[in-house]
């Protein structure tokens, strides 16, 4: 089975932080996504990435910058947290075949002070 | 992608099946019909695509129309854990592609 973790469930931090979000999956997937979900706006894509260090911007990119060294790590950085970035936020992988299927993490839900 | 409609909410007794219904009107020839849910404070979980023909697979069946203009995901024997909100999302697919979640069935499964 396909396994997508992300480093922590809860987050909190304040104002101003910087903040790591981790994401790696198990299965060597060339594409990885970055979404955030909040009520009543559904899942938004931050961000993803379709092979090592290459990244490309999705829907709401601003406040976020992305990383990605190695193909199994996908890493989602806030420069300086503020409290509208408080969410559910979800990391995706997936494979190249027209038919892949996405598999999300369990998400992180970061609360920002 | 085109755009797809569901209920907003449906109730099932435990052990009936569970049949959540989809409009995707618009769809292309190329798009899929994908299904997924979400429970509570967890990421969405893949259950079943398809493209044309029924599919099957040890979580649902997917019921797609001859015209394809609306499709049926079918659970045969719902299960308390199986309460969540589901989405059906229609996609071309790609090597790039974002999924775009509407606001999906709440199906809530009843002792």
């Amino acid at each position: 089975d396909v396994k997508v973790t992300q480093s922590s469930r809860y987050l909190v931090k304040r104002t101003g932080e910087k903040v790591f979000l981790e994401c790696v999956q198990d299965m060597d997937h060339e594409n990885m996504f970055w979404y955030r979900q909040d009520p009543g706006l559904g899942l938004r894509l931050i961000y993803f990435s379709y092979d090592v260090k290459m990244k490309e911007k999705g829907d709401i990119p601003e406040g976020y910058s992305v990383s990605r060294e190695k193909k199994e790590r996908f890493s989602l950085i806030l420069e300086s947290a503020s409290t509208n970035q408080t969410s559910m936020y979800l990391c995706a992988s997936r494979g190249t075949a027209v038919t892949d299927t996405q598999y999300f993490g369990p998400g992180t839900r970061l609360t920002v002070l | 992608d085109a755009k797809t409609t569901q209920p907003p909410s449906m109730d099932c007794a435990e052990g009936r099946a569970a049949n959540l219904p989809c409009n995707h009107s618009t769809i292309s020839g190329n798009e899929y019909v994908y299904w997924y849910r979400q429970i509570h404070s967890q990421g969405p979980q893949y259950i079943i695509h398809g493209l044309k023909n029924n599919e099957t697979n040890e979580m649902a069946s997917l019921i797609i129309t001859e015209d394809r203009k609306s499709s049926t995901l079918i659970l045969p024997h719902a299960t308390l854990r199986d309460t969540a909100v589901y989405y059906c999302i229609v996609t071309s697919g790609g090597s790039n592609y974002k999924l775009t979640f509407g606001k999906g069935t709440l199906l809530t499964v009843n002792p």
